[in-house]
């Protein structure tokens, strides 16, 4: 079975620009989730969708936003890039049925603002 | 703000030492994971501890949860090399997220 896959691996944007990153679940999940990997503020929480609903957001600004589609795969958007934004972005894939289990996560995107 | 706290920050140990991590958390919990992540690379879920369960094994871990006192650990035993990395606690307090840990890094000599 393929595992998460995240593409690009590796992205340098400008301050200002604007950037869409890409998830695609192991086959058979529904629930996706996005995190953000910084030195300084460790894994944080961004948002969790199951079957094209965000059911859980993070104390994100509103330039972070994402939406899955009806195959599952996921993408996050972050409009008006600042330097801050400089991060390991993680996706991460559940079955999504009942509680929370083991999540199986990408290799994640590393996103770099200059 | 996080809900788990790692302690060691950082741990250094020969090749086939114990290796031992705690971490502390702040509400009631359904579950606790650990994870692993390589070089900034994604993470491994390792185990999962249910809130009703007090220890669990699998390989060369070992966890523990004490619900009174809000914490669990994890034992790795007889550690590699290949155990180098970042260990990280998570917790599902809040609906479909998982809430992590600033990480206990592993370093394991040769």
């Amino acid at each position: 079975k393929a595992g998460v896959t995240q593409t690009p691996r590796y992205l340098i944007k400008t301050r200002g620009q604007q950037v869409t990153l890409s998830c695609s679940p192991i086959s058979g999940h529904r629930s996706v989730s996005w995190y953000q990997q910084t030195p300084g503020q460790g894994l944080q929480f961004l948002f969790e969708y199951f079957s094209e609903t965000q059911r859980n957001k993070g104390n994100f600004p509103g330039r972070f936003s994402g939406r899955q589609f009806s195959n599952s795969r996921s993408e996050m958007n972050v409009s008006t890039l600042e330097l801050g934004d400089s991060a390991l972005y993680l996706c991460a894939s559940s079955p999504g049925r009942g509680g929370f289990t083991e999540a199986f996560f990408g290799q994640g995107t590393r996103l770099t603002v200059v | 703000s996080q809900q788990g706290e790692e302690d060691p920050q950082a741990l250094s140990i020969q090749e086939g030492e114990n290796a031992t991590m705690n971490c502390s958390y702040k509400t009631s919990i359904n579950n606790l994971q650990w994870y692993r992540q390589n070089s900034g690379r994604g993470l491994v879920h390792l185990i999962l501890i249910r809130s009703n369960e007090r220890e669990k094994h699998s390989g060369r871990l070992r966890v523990t949860l004490d619900t009174s006192k809000k914490s669990s650990s994890l034992l790795i035993t007889a550690s590699r090399a290949a155990d180098t990395a970042s260990y990280f606690c998570a917790t599902d307090a809040d609906d479909y997220k998982l809430s992590f840990g600033a990480g206990t890094t592993v370093t394991v000599r040769a």
